[in-house]
């Protein structure tokens, strides 16, 4: 398996811009992740899907910020409008169960 | 305890160096506690994910220990080198919370 992967690796947008980011899961991983990394805050969990389903979505900062999981190989993170402040490193990570977690190489988002 | 914490921050050690860092969790809801390298510019990569209390786990010269009831998790390397040069994260799952991540320990070894 290729691992979990994401896309793109780096993102600029311009603010009030809609951005997605992709995640493809590794297959047959029930759980997947969705973290943002920033120096002020380290790694923050936004939200997380167990066999597709949101369970735990406390952590998406506002409503612009939106996932979903159509299937179980593809998930999106959605900013939009996106803000200077969303610039970050957003992580994707699968599991199986509740075990060790495999995360992306990360996408890189700057907002300017 | 509240949130997670990691210490400390960081870590300069020679190389050789036996050296430990300590993760503190809240103990209530405790489902399992996770521990990760991260190197600069790469993914978190798991090293170790522990359940009951008491657990030890190794993997080479790194060792982990679990202590549930106090809320507290240490890790071990023992004789550092260049390349465990990283940064050091443990995260707690909490069942429905799933994986609350500390800020971390940057270890840095010198050659």
């Amino acid at each position: 398996d290729a691992g979990v992967i994401q896309s793109p690796r780096h993102e600029v947008t311009e603010m009030g811009q809609e951005v997605t980011l992709r995640c493809k899961p590794i297959s047959g991983h029930d759980y997947l992740f969705w973290y943002r990394q920033t120096m002020m805050r380290g790694l923050e969990l936004l939200i997380y899907f167990n066999n597709n389903v949101p369970i735990d979505d406390s952590g998406m900062p506002e409503d612009r910020f939106s996932a979903k999981m159509p299937n179980a190989s593809f998930s999106t993170l959605k900013i939009q409008p996106s803000e200077p402040r969303d610039s970050a490193v957003y992580f994707c990570a699968s599991s199986w169960g509740r075990g060790q977690a495999f995360f992306g190489q990360g996408t890189r988002l700057t907002v300017v | 305890i509240l949130n997670v914490e990691q210490s400390p921050q960081s870590l300069h050690v020679q190389e050789g160096d036996s050296t430990n860092f300590t993760c503190s969790f809240p103990s209530s809801n405790f489902y399992a506690l996770h521990w990760y390298r991260w190197e600069t510019a790469k993914s978190p990569e798991a090293l170790f994910v522990m359940t009951l209390n008491g657990d030890e786990k190794k993997k080479g010269r790194i060792s982990a220990t679990l202590n549930t009831k106090e809320g507290y998790s240490y890790l071990y390397i023992k004789g550092s080198q260049p390349e465990d040069s990283a940064t050091y994260l443990c995260a707690e799952d909490t069942g429905r919370r799933a994986l609350t991540f500390g800020s971390g320990t940057r270890l840095q070894v010198q050659p």
